[in-house]
């Protein structure tokens, strides 16, 4: 089955540490996004990749970080500098013009 | 640039009836527009999506949306709701000749579905 994979589903952690969300995905697809969602706000872009070696910021990347070493993987890292890290994130992955598929997020709670 | 207005962040309606959730778009290029479903705690899964020729889409789950140019409108309609359609609904849009930073999401409608 294609699709794309997001470990873990939840997560925890304190404050000040940093922490990688996994996003895989065997849709041999060039472009992958990351999105945070939180409640009322719909989904925002975090970064976006639309091939290895390469990656754009998007409307809230300011205490992430990503990278795109192979083309199935793009992890998102979010660093202690991100104030307000506590929130539902969404992987996705497209062929290029078409629809976005989407992972089943990973919950992130930081105390 | 793009923009989503979904009308309404919650609406309710009564088990059989019609279900109705609003969404105009604003893009300066021809768009592809697109409704996604959430189920709580889990991804986006697509409902349909209009990119060329009928302006008229069916999609799953009995989904169904029209494009009006004249409105920049794509509501999402259903003639007759079922307890498990209830979930949050985001319309998207991106451009037609290809967006490199992917789709615009509206802020999403949260439908309830009384009994």
């Amino acid at each position: 089955d294609g699709g794309i994979t997001q470990s873990p589903k939840y997560l925890f952690r304190k404050e000040g540490q940093n922490v990688t969300l996994s996003c895989e995905q065997n849709l041999n697809h060039d472009a992958m996004y990351w999105y945070r969602q939180d409640p009322g706000q719909g989904l925002r872009l975090i970064y976006y990749s639309q091939i290895v070696n390469d990656f754009q910021k998007g409307d809230i990347a300011e205490g992430y970080s990503v990278s795109r070493e192979k083309k199935e993987s793009f992890p998102l890292t979010v660093t202690s500098a991100q104030k307000n890290p506590t929130a539902f994130y969404l992987c996705a992955s497209n062929l290029q013009g078409g629809e976005q598929y989407f992972g089943p997020g990973t919950r992130l709670t930081v105390t | 640039a793009q923009s989503v207005t979904q009308l309404g962040s919650h609406v309710s309606v009564s088990e059989g009836a019609l279900v109705l959730l609003r969404c105009n778009y604003s893009s300066s290029v021809p768009p592809y527009l697109f409704w996604y479903v959430q189920y709580p705690n889990q991804g986006l899964q697509l409902l349909l999506k209009y990119t060329t020729g009928a302006t008229l889409v069916k999609g799953i789950n009995g989904f169904e949306a029209e494009f009006k140019k004249s409105e920049t409108s794509f509501h999402l309609t259903k003639p007759s709701a079922h307890m498990s359609d209830a979930a949050e609904y985001f319309c998207a849009v991106r451009s037609a000749l290809g967006g490199a930073d992917g789709l615009t999401f509206g802020k999403g409608t949260h439908l309830i579905i009384q009994p």
